[in-house]
């Protein structure tokens, strides 16, 4: 079935980077874009960028822009965001989910999150 | 960037109720509004997009409308499994920023 799988949860120190993985299923990789979105403990979901699986063009937050890199391996079928020096601010969960390119209508699969937590 | 913001933040309602959740962005966005249902510890569910269009799959007690700036979300007929939070989230500007989220409760 179509489905979206990441990597598990991680600890992290602050200055830290992490990599995510999210491994897709059931669909033409290509064919789709994948978005990163995170949460932090409480707060409202919040769209971090994508990535165009096709041609490899990315987008991102301006808030994000700098500190978080995502790319995608289309052989494996498999997405990353990596997002460097981190702090206590960026502990959350990151999900990736998919969506349609050109046109992008919403998310509508989703990866089961990945658990950051950044503590020293 | 835009700004989504969501009222109420919580909602008790009664299983048969009929109930709204509206979103409003900080600018014009057209009909370009998802929204998305996510219970505790789970990922967002997708169920409508362009702001009154049902996912595949979606019970018809679920509707969305408006445009422009001004948005609702209505389920006629609440049932067991539709409590849980409600977000909206605009993509017709990067970055696609979504509202805060309304908790549907029990009451």
């Amino acid at each position: 079935q179509v489905q979206l799988v990441q990597s598990g949860a991680e600890l992290k120190k602050p200055g830290a980077s992490v990599k995510i993985s999210c491994k897709a299923s059931g669909f033409i990789f290509s064919n789709y874009g994948i978005h990163w979105v995170r949460q932090a403990p409480g707060q409202r979901l919040e769209w971090m960028g994508w990535i165009n699986s096709g041609n490899g063009e990315t987008k991102y937050s301006q808030k994000f822009q700098g500190r978080v890199t995502i790319s995608r391996d289309t052989s494996a079928y498999t997405a990353f965001m990596e997002v460097h020096g981190l702090s206590s601010a960026d502990t959350s969960v990151f999900y990736c989910a998919r969506g349609s390119y050109p046109y992008f209508y919403g998310l509508d699969v989703w990866g089961q999150g990945t658990t950051v937590t950044v503590s020293s | 960037d835009i700004q989504m913001t969501q009222s109420p933040s919580t909602l008790s309602a009664s299983v048969g109720d009929r109930v709204t959740i509206t979103c409003r962005a900080s600018q014009s966005i057209n009909i370009w509004l998802a929204w998305y249902q996510q219970k505790p510890g789970r990922a967002p569910k997708f169920l409508i997009y362009k702001a009154s269009t049902l996912e595949t799959g979606v019970p018809s007690r679920f509707s969305g409308h408006g445009t422009g700036t001004d948005f609702t979300l209505t389920i006629s007929s609440l049932q067991p499994d539709d409590f849980a939070t409600y977000y909206c989230q605009q993509y017709h500007t990067y970055p696609y920023t979504f509202g805060q989220g309304t908790k549907l409760e029990i009451k």
